[in-house]
């Protein structure tokens, strides 16, 4: 167990809805990234957060958009699904910027 | 996004015997690797980590070797064991950057 949690751990929903992914870092981290990985393809940075502020951004599209709250924990919204939206969502944390980051389980998004 | 690849995809070892995965990068401002593996289902796991100002760390049963005179991350595995199969993912962040830049993995299978 890597300390992140993430909720839900599945989602289905129909195309052009829009769904909200939770993610809890680590207790004491300070950082949040989004991920995103399609069937058999690598992890594709969407966005990053450092004490409730973004920092750095991938490709995220402009239907995507997500927070870190006070309480560190951090939300990705998603809007307009499409089906190519399916795929894996995973949250990592880190303690700081640029040292390891420790991924959750990851949210399974099924858009139909 | 910044150009993190691996040369082998697909990677079989029989039970015992060591694995090498490899993985170039391109960014030669790159500061920090990370080796992750990734079991089905689950998010990535930190294996190992290395710094541009060294060229070997060594782990428990694991090794990464770095050269950046060719940009060119290596990870040994020994004794190599079915709970190794996975897919594994070197992970590149810049000094100016964030962001972890992934590859697209190697699946190692291990060959009873």
């Amino acid at each position: 167990d890597s300390g992140v949690t993430q909720t839900p751990k599945h989602l289905i929903t129909a195309t052009g809805q829009r769904v909200t992914l939770r993610c809890s870092p680590r207790s004491g981290d300070l950082s949040v990234y989004w991920y995103q990985q399609s069937l058999d393809q690598g992890l594709q940075f969407l966005i990053q957060y450092y004490n409730g502020e973004e920092r750095a951004k991938g490709n995220i599209l402009e239907r995507f958009s997500a927070q870190q709250f006070p309480d560190l924990h951090s939300e990705l919204n998603l809007s307009s699904l499409e089906l190519g939206d399916s795929a894996l969502y995973f949250c990592a944390s880190s303690v700081g910027e640029g040292v390891q980051a420790f991924f959750g389980q990851g949210t399974r998004l099924t858009v139909v | 996004g910044e150009s993190v690849g691996l040369h082998l995809p697909t990677l079989s070892v029989q039970e015992g015997d060591n694995s090498i995965i490899n993985c170039a990068y391109s960014n030669s401002a790159s500061d920090y690797f990370i080796w992750y593996k990734q079991e089905s289902g689950k998010g990535p796991q930190f294996i190992i980590d290395i710094r541009s100002n060294m060229d070997k760390r060594q782990g428990q049963r694991v090794t990464v070797l770095l050269n950046k005179t060719v940009k060119h991350l290596s990870l040994q595995i020994a004794a190599t064991q079915p709970g190794d199969s996975a897919v594994y993912f070197c992970a590149e962040i810049l000094k100016t950057g964030n962001q972890f830049y992934f590859g697209t993995g190697t699946s190692l299978t291990v060959i009873p």
